[in-house]
């Protein structure tokens, strides 16, 4: 079993949708949980920070994570054709090196 | 103001040659990384550096050499270039001393083409 596994996609919804992307993990120290955008091309972009379990907003961009269940979501209100991109999450637990360890990432398109 | 920077943002180069890929960062960061995507998209962790010393160092080739001048820079060098190194190649910096967690800020990466 992988560390963490991410559904790769491809996945298309139309403009206004909501959007939910997810990740599993196996390894029960990670406590700190980021969602990284990669448009093509370009380097991965820091898109929410959490720390265990919990809920944290940011505008249209909600970040959860169920540690019980080892599970972690980023959902997108409102989608725009302009979230078009790859969603990476990473995880780390915190130790002294401080290791992301990132899933495959979601290839999301976003449909005017 | 570019926080992290990479160059050269293309490299093309022959099989055997030997190239170098320079990272510089303006955050103030103590750590730097350098990560490998290949064609799949899969970030794969090739080294980091806390103030100037090697914290992380997976399983990589020792055609790789990793160099840090100081806080601010780390390099790559690569040794007899082969085509499976061909990828992109991203740096990155965070902040670990005094802060939790390892918010990973990135550069926007080195598309390396061995011929």
């Amino acid at each position: 079993q992988k560390e963490v596994e991410q559904d790769p996609g491809p996945l298309s919804v139309p403009e206004g949708a909501i959007v939910s992307l997810n990740c599993t993990y196996s390894n029960s120290a990670f406590q700190y949980f980021m969602w990284y955008r990669q448009y093509s091309r370009k380097g991965p972009e820091l898109l929410m920070y959490t720390y265990s379990s919990g809920n944290k907003e940011d505008g249209r961009f909600t970040a959860q994570v169920d540690k019980s269940s080892k599970y972690i979501s980023l959902f997108i209100r409102d989608s725009q054709p302009s979230d078009s991109a790859t969603y990476l999450c990473a995880m780390s637990d915190g130790s002294s090196n401080y290791k992301l360890t990132f899933g495959k990432g979601t290839l999301l398109t976003v449909n005017p | 103001d570019t926080a992290v920077s990479q160059t050269p943002k293309y490299l093309v180069t022959q099989m055997g040659n030997d190239k170098s890929i320079k990272c510089e960062q303006n955050l103030g960061h103590d750590t730097m990384y350098w990560y490998k995507q290949d064609s799949k998209k899969f970030l794969k962790i090739m080294f980091s550096y806390n103030n100037k010393e090697l914290i992380i160092n997976e399983t990589v080739p020792n055609r790789f050499s990793p160099k840090s001048p100081d806080k601010a820079h780390l390099n790559l060098h690569i040794n007899s270039l082969e085509l499976g190194d061909s990828a992109v190649y991203f740096c990155a910096s965070s902040q670990l001393s005094g802060r939790a967690g390892n918010e990973q800020f990135f550069g926007p990466g080195t598309r390396l083409t061995v011929l």
